[in-house]
């Protein structure tokens, strides 16, 4: 099974920051890589897919990079609504696995 | 618009059994693979199953093979999960999920419902 690592597992930064959340995957995933949002006793949100496409509505604050076995997820902006939970999910091979999450929190 | 609404959690004793559905409206259910996934109070997600968009295909973690069956019934629009040998490492709240497209990401998930296996 491919080993999906997130780091870091927490965080806490202010409105109008700029914040980078990172996913490192145990071989080359090849960009098959997803972003989720998790606000508190709600289901997952898909935020970007293929490393760094936009799912249809989500704004354009996030941001996606990375190839290889390194990806990372970036919010240019932090807007109250953004604090959350972050997961990524690799999808290059069976079975799909996630990263142990990144909480974000207010500072 | 697109809805995925889950039912058939609960409380259940160990080595008890259980049946999740999910209803879908708003799409071509039968167009899309569909999967299950869970996550354990306080805990991060988990891929559980999946299932072609015929039903021909299904494939499972390690931690449910054997215990569980997922199936579908593009005729209801309605996905199932049949859970046996229910144990404690079982308890969690269980999501099914749209597939964006075949085994990629997942772009609907319901709200999910909670699974409780305790004595």
């Amino acid at each position: 099974d491919i080993q999906v690592t997130q780091s870091p597992s927490s965080l806490s930064a202010s409105i109008g920051d700029r914040v980078t959340i990172t996913c490192r995957a145990s071989q080359g995933i090849a960009g098959s890589l997803a972003w989720y949002q998790q606000q508190p006793g709600k289901a997952p949100k898909l935020l970007l897919f293929a490393a760094s496409r936009l799912e249809s509505g989500v704004p354009s604050r996030f941001s996606g990079s990375g190839s290889g076995t390194g990806y990372t997820l970036t919010i240019s902006s932090l807007q109250p609504e953004d604090f959350a939970t972050y997961y990524c999910q690799q999808y290059y091979s069976n079975p799909n696995t996630f990263g142990q999450g990144t909480k974000l929190e207010i500072k | 618009q697109v809805q995925l609404v889950e039912s058939g959690g609960g409380l259940v004793k160990p080595g008890g059994s259980l049946r999740l559905s999910c209803a879908a409206s708003g799409f071509t259910f039968s167009d899309h693979y569909m999967s299950w996934i869970r996550q354990a109070p306080g805990k991060g997600l988990e891929w559980v199953s999946f299932t072609s968009s015929s039903g021909t295909y299904t494939k499972y973690a390690d931690s449910v093979k054997g215990r569980f069956t997922i199936s579908r019934d593009n005729d209801k629009s309605s996905l199932y999960l049949q859970m046996d040998s229910l144990g404690a490492d079982d308890t969690a709240v269980y999501y099914c999920a749209r597939d964006k497209s075949a085994v990629t990401a997942y772009d609907y998930w319901g709200q999910g419902t909670l699974v409780t296996v305790s004595s």
